[in-house]
């Protein structure tokens, strides 16, 4: 399965917008680009994901690189709230039916008031 | 409003005990899976179950099993707990496999301890 590589930490001020990378140089043509983040005590719970385009929803932010290698997830104005650990995954997307999300091991965002 | 539920948040067992652990889900989720997350570790899947079809990770322990007696509910059990078992168990469910439905709603996770 192609691996994510992602800092162990960040701090960001609040209200300030946030970029948090994800590095995928063995992505193949077909993975997916999950986040998903994990807030203290809870489950994960899905921010966003996308193939090729940048996504925007609610929450966030999806760019990614023209050659794929790379994504960042963008908080546009992050609040307390969301202190977590960020996860970047990939969803291999050619064996269909067989697709699962492996975590790997994740950004801690730290939001400083 | 919770639409993957898992009980009890906190399970305490004893070192070789069986302990059963349960989730349950008003999504009618065709899939569902087990996530096992030591401390300061990232998630880690033992398995999951689409609709009946049983699909076990090559590295979990044959310690863990899994029922799935309905589309709503799935158990996880654990036969004879060591101490390295301790962990948060997470369940999750998403509408089927495939990127485009692979978007996964989590339980709020078990904590379990082993004395």
């Amino acid at each position: 399965d192609a691996k994510t590589t992602q800092p162990n930490s960040m701090e960001s001020n609040e209200e300030e917008p946030v970029h948090l990378p994800c590095n995928h140089s063995t992505i193949s043509g077909t993975d997916y680009i999950h986040w998903y983040r994990q807030l203290p005590s809870q489950g994960p719970e899905y921010v966003i994901h996308g193939l090729t385009s940048n996504v925007n929803n609610r929450m966030a932010s999806l760019a990614i690189a023209e050659d794929r290698k790379s994504s960042t997830l963008i908080l546009h104005r992050a609040t307390l709230r969301d202190a977590a650990v960020y996860y970047c995954i990939l969803s291999p997307g050619a064996n269909f039916g067989n697709e699962k999300l492996t975590f790997g091991t994740g950004t801690r965002l730290t939001i400083i008031p | 409003d919770a639409m993957v539920i898992q009980n009890p948040r906190y399970q305490v067992t004893q070192f070789g005990k069986p302990v059963t652990l349960s989730c349950s889900q008003t999504l009618n989720h065709n899939v569902m899976y087990w996530y096992q997350q030591k401390s300061s570790q990232a998630p880690k899947l033992l398995f999951h179950y689409y609709d009946k079809d049983f699909n076990n990770e090559a590295d979990t322990p044959d310690n863990f099993q899994s029922r799935r007696p309905n589309t709503s509910f799935c158990f996880l059990d654990i036969r004879s707990p060591g101490l390295g078992d301790a962990a948060m168990y997470l369940c999750a469910t998403s509408r089927g496999l495939g990127p485009a439905n692979e978007k996964l709603f989590f339980g709020s996770g078990t904590q379990l301890s082993v004395l």
